[in-house]
């Protein structure tokens, strides 16, 4: 099943802002929108925004989620050194009946 | 609190099958729809699995169709993943997952390995 394209990796410094785009089609995230998990190394992912943009309780107002046809994006604001880790896009495709996934992007807070 | 927790992994041998479960605890379960997503080691995620609340709806990936079988016992609050004709490629992580338009709970997880 053919996934959503995340760039591997992304660089940014500190107190910057980085935005993690996520490019699907019109059956997956033109469709039915996406949503973006971060996963630090050995733990599980935490939804970070809902398909609909919105964050789940608890989630920083640094982390905001948008959509502009069939790409998705993440942008989190004010880096600091927590955030480096994977992020994935996720989006239910409607002609696969299927959820997919984005192949992850690894963010470095340099 | 919320909480979902896997059980069932181990190491197994190409061919064989296990039933992978994961309890929930902390909130109502029956209405959620609940996945099983997986991650091999140094991957990424890759959906498997999909059951709707109630139960009578079932999707899985394409790599799994018809040999992993995903259930639900509302009853005991608990979701099922019974892997038949295992493959070294099911080596991964395996997690259990609620969701309403996103994976918003997660499960910490149970290792697959699948190996001669």
């Amino acid at each position: 099943q053919a996934g959503l394209t995340q760039p591997p990796s992304v660089s940014k410094d500190l107190r910057q802002t980085a935005t993690l785009t996520c490019t699907g089609n019109n059956n997956n995230v033109g469709n039915q929108g996406a949503a973006w998990l971060q996963q630090h190394q050995g733990h599980p992912p935490k939804l970070l925004s809902y398909r609909n943009n919105n964050r789940p309780s608890g989630i920083s107002e640094r982390f905001s989620a948008s959509r502009s046809g069939n790409t998705a994006s993440l942008t989190i604001t004010g880096l600091r050194p927590e955030d480096e880790a994977d992020y994935y896009c996720s989006a239910w495709d409607i002609s696969l009946s299927a959820w997919v996934f984005g192949g992850g992007t690894r963010l470095t807070v340099l | 609190q919320v909480q979902l927790v896997e059980s069932g992994g181990g190491v197994v041998q190409p061919g064989r099958s296990l039933r992978l479960s994961c309890a929930a605890s902390g909130f109502t379960f029956s209405p959620w729809r609940m996945h099983w997503v997986r991650q091999a080691p140094d991957k990424g995620l890759e959906w498997v699995s999909l059951i709707s609340s109630d139960g009578s709806n079932e999707y899985s990936a394409d790599s799994v169709q018809g040999r992993f079988t995903i259930s639900r016992d509302n009853s005991k609050n608990t979701l099922y993943l019974q892997m038949n004709s295992l493959r070294p490629e099911d080596t991964a992580v395996y997690y259990c997952a609620r969701e309403l338009d996103g994976f918003d709970i997660w499960g910490q997880g149970t290792m697959v390995t699948v190996s001669s």
